[in-house]
């Protein structure tokens, strides 16, 4: 089945600065869709992707969809603490699925102040 | 703005018991999903229901089974739970009309199978 690969698997940065995560498949892709997940509550939409070389802002986040359709990055500039949590990258399953998604393995952030 | 709803938001059973979880997804979508999450792990997909009708299924066990009702909210029903049964379950909806990719998950419901 289709691979999502997210890296970095956690990450540990000061309050302030950058932070760049990625998401990679074997697959090409029409959709990249980027989630946060804070403990023990649903995922929160952040950013959707439709397009190869699309570049799309949200507040502080900026996410791109790779020109290869196989890869999509996540920044967020100038981190506070309430970013903490797990960043998971999505796309929809091929074929027929209608919206059926599948999930990174999550990218773990933590903020210290 | 209106998000998804579940319910019970935690739940207590034992093993080889049932269970019945509730979905109400935010007003004028019509479609749902259902995942499971253990922990540590990335969301799963288990099913999904389109106009009332299953559109998709998942790694869904045969042990379950869910349906969208005409007022368009689904129920997940468990039964001969096992340990392993023990997981976060999320709902999403989303509208077809609209862009049936970008999905809304609810807060999720905390099912422990003791």
């Amino acid at each position: 089945g289709q691979q999502l690969n997210q890296s970095p698997q956690s990450m540990f940065i000061q309050e302030g600065e950058d932070v760049s995560m990625n998401c990679t498949s074997s697959s090409i892709f029409n959709t990249w869709l980027w989630y946060k997940q804070d403990p023990g509550e649903g995922p929160v939409l952040l950013i959707a992707l439709y397009k190869a070389g699309e570049l799309t802002s949200n507040g502080r986040l900026t996410a791109q969809f790779g020109i290869t359709r196989k890869d999509s990055f996540l920044n967020i500039s100038a981190s506070i603490p309430s970013d903490v949590g797990i960043y998971f990258c999505a796309e929809k399953a091929g074929g027929t699925s209608y919206g059926k998604l599948t999930f990174g393995q999550g990218t773990i952030l933590t903020v210290h102040p | 703005a209106a998000g998804v709803i579940q319910s019970p938001r935690h739940l207590i059973k034992e093993k080889r018991e049932t269970a019945t979880l509730k979905c109400y997804p935010i007003p004028r979508h019509d479609t749902v999903y259902w995942y499971q999450q253990g922990p540590g792990q990335d969301p799963q997909f288990l099913i999904s229901f389109y106009e009332k009708m299953q559109s998709d299924k998942g790694s869904i066990p045969d042990r379950f089974s869910a349906q969208q009702f005409s007022d368009y909210h689904s129920e997940l029903n468990m039964s001969s739970l096992e340990l392993g049964d023990s997981a976060l379950y999320f709902c999403a909806s989303s509208s077809r009309s609209v862009n049936v990719l970008e999905q809304y998950f609810g807060p999720g419901t905390r099912l422990t199978v003791t």
